[in-house]
Parts: C-alpha cells; sequence; structure tokens
C-alpha cells in the first residue's frame, strides 16, 4: 500500500512551458486534492475533486487544470508556467481523514 | 469564510522542554480540527485529531484539546525531543454539504528542538 505517490519530486521550468505534475492513491478514496505551500506560509488549496469525473476550483485556481478520469489518478497541469508558480505542490486523498503525498518542488525561471 | 490563526514562529526550545502551540479558529458550525506536522523534504502527516467540542486528541506524546468557547485548539507536550523538530500546521474542515472536507491551513510553525 503505497498511499499517495507524485511525480516527479524536482522540477525547474522556463516562463511559458508547461508540464503535469502527477499524483496516484491506492487507497480508493473518493476525495482528492491539490495544494500549493508557499514559503512560510500554510497550504492553498488549487482544486479538488469529490470522484471520478467531477472536479472543482479551490481557493488559489488560476494558471491550473485537472482532470479525473480515474478514482486513482488525479493529475494538475501548468500550460503557461510562470515565476508566481513556484512553489511545492502537494496532492491528497481523503476518506474522511487527508492522506498527503510527499511533494513535488517547482521552480520557473 | 473559515480561518485559522496560529502562533508565529520559528519556536526554539531545549531538550525536555514544555511545549505549547497556539491555534485559534474561525468557521461556521462545527468544524473538525487537526494538527499536522512536516518533518524537513516531507509531506504533512496528520499528528492528532478532534472532531467535537471537548475532545482531546493525542498522539506520540502530544495533546490537543477542542475548546468551542474560546475557538482554540491549542497544541501541547510536556517533553520534548531533538525528533520533534519539524513544522507543526493546525487545519481545520468544514462540516457544511459541499464542503468536500476541504483543510483549511494555519501559516505553520517552525519547532526546533536543541539538545
Amino acid at each position: 500500500n503505497a498511499g499517495v505517490t507524485q511525480t516527479p519530486k524536482f522540477r525547474i521550468l522556463k516562463i511559458g512551458q508547461s508540464m503535469t505534475l502527477q499524483c496516484t492513491q491506492d487507497m480508493n478514496h473518493n476525495y482528492m486534492y491539490w495544494y500549493r505551500q508557499d514559503p512560510g506560509m500554510g497550504l492553498k488549496l488549487i482544486y479538488y475533486s469529490v470522484g471520478a469525473g467531477i472536479t472543482d476550483k479551490g481557493e488559489v485556481p488560476n494558471g491550473y487544470n485537472v482532470s479525473r478520469s480515474t478514482t486513482e489518478d488525479f493529475p494538475l497541469r501548468l500550460e503557461l508556467a510562470a515565476p508566481s508558480q513556484t512553489s511545492v505542490y502537494f496532492c491528497a486523498s481523503s476518506y474522511g481523514t487527508q492522506f498527503f503525498g510527499p511533494g513535488t518542488r517547482l521552480t520557473v525561471l | 469564510g473559515n480561518s485559522v490563526t496560529q502562533m508565529e514562529g520559528p519556536v526554539t526550545l531545549s531538550e525536555e522542554a514544555f511545549l505549547t502551540i497556539n491555534c485559534t479558529y474561525t468557521a461556521t458550525g462545527y468544524p473538525s480540527l487537526f494538527w499536522y506536522v512536516q518533518y524537513p523534504g516531507e509531506g504533512l502527516q496528520l499528528l492528532l485529531k478532534a472532531t467535537k467540542a471537548d475532545d482531546k486528541g493525542s498522539n506520540k506524546g502530544f495533546e490537543a484539546t477542542y475548546r468551542k468557547e474560546t475557538t482554540s485548539f491549542h497544541l501541547e507536550k510536556g517533553s520534548v525531543q531533538v525528533s520533534d523538530s519539524a513544522v507543526y500546521f493546525c487545519a481545520l474542515s468544514g462540516r457544511s454539504s459541499g464542503s468536500a472536507r476541504q483543510l483549511t491551513f494555519g501559516s505553520g510553525t517552525q519547532l526546533t528542538v536543541l539538545p
């Protein structure tokens, strides 16, 4: 039981590039979430999903997109990377208590 | 909306000292309250939780009591260890329908324990 896994662990992007952050959970949780964590700050919710085929915006969705075609996977897409998206990104899944992945550290230069 | 206010850090203590990290919240209804811990380079791990007023969550020597009258959920430990050095986040989850159990986090408190 791997829990919540995220890839990649680290990534450097140039302004305007795009990428997908991968998130997979093997706990059969319906609820999944994407957060970003900026230095010295708490986590801010980007998008969430209550089940396959259903997604909704969180507090800071601009510049991001998500999809949820299966229960297990919840990828986060950055279409036109900007320096303001430099952050650590955490995926989580939940049946009541949220379980977090190890994070992806993204730098946009 | 919901919000969580945490004691600002960083906090530096000597081993075996008493720890308190203050957390207060604003929420409608009766939220569930959580403390998460983040060790260097890792994701967040649930430390403890409480789901109703006067509940006490406890784990690994840490405790926190859900105080509705003061809207607080302060984290305490009687004797900290070097291995407790981490960032601690207070969070709440609203009970309103459609909330999808979203968590609202405080800004985190960095704890360093010196030997």
